[in-house]
């Protein structure tokens, strides 16, 4: 079953506008973590941000902010003030805090973003 | 270097031959993940290290496949016999703590694999 949903699978954004990726998880455990990697034509994958299960206010990490709302299991990135170089394909992702998941993180399909002058 | 680095950065090899992939992880990393990037798809987790745990390999598709790692350091991810549906860019990812939901993992640039 897909642990990870972003339904997104492509957006277009305006320069300085703000946007939301969407992304939605499936646990079980009580205990988890959820990440956003952002992954540039490049292809290398760069941390952008974390929330975890436990955490009583939403993650911000400069233009970055996590909108964590855990009674619906979403978990959505806005980036605020796009800039050109936001351009790139963004990954949701998740940890959870069982023993026999405790390495792994498992990947939404992930989201194009492309962001026009 | 400062980050995570990967060796080579492409391969291109004949179908039935072997291949080996290399990755170094951030100095004083302990945990070290190998993950799979189809074309247009997200990541599928491989095989996990932790220090001297036995690894996580329930991520590998097949026998073919196998990853070795020397103490905290380097590790190798080794592809025998390999098949078309092999081709993708394989990440490595280390971080710095005994697990856990927090555990940020930062990732290397990838060795792009294809098999003709």
């Amino acid at each position: 079953a897909q642990k990870i949903t972003q339904t997104q699978p492509g957006m277009f954004v305006q320069e300085k506008e703000a946007v939301t990726l969407d992304c939605t998880y499936d646990t079980s455990d009580p205990s988890y973590g959820l990440f956003w990697y952002k992954q540039p034509s490049s292809g290398e994958m760069i941390f952008l941000i974390y929330q975890g299960s436990y955490d009583q206010q939403n993650a911000t990490e400069g233009r970055y902010s996590l909108n964590f709302q855990k009674a619906r299991k979403s978990a959505n990135l806005v980036i605020s003030a796009s800039q050109l170089g936001d351009s790139a394909m963004y990954f949701c992702a998740m940890r959870e805090g069982l023993a026999d998941s405790w390495g792994k993180l498992q990947f939404g399909a992930g989201t194009q973003v492309v962001v026009t002058p | 270097g400062a980050g995570v680095s990967q060796s080579p950065s492409n391969k291109v090899t004949e179908k039935g031959k072997d291949v080996e992939l290399r990755c170094d992880p951030i100095s004083g990393h302990t945990a070290l993940y190998w993950y799979r990037q189809r074309l247009g798809q997200g990541l599928e987790f491989l095989i996990y290290f932790q220090g001297n745990s036995a690894p996580d390999k329930s991520g590998l598709p097949s026998d073919r496949f196998s990853a070795e790692r020397t103490g905290e350091s380097v590790s190798t991810l080794t592809i025998q016999r390999t098949q078309q549906e092999d081709s993708a860019v394989y990440l490595c990812a280390s971080s710095s703590r005994e697990g856990g939901p927090s555990d940020t993992q930062y990732f290397g640039p990838g060795t792009r694999l294809t098999v003709l």
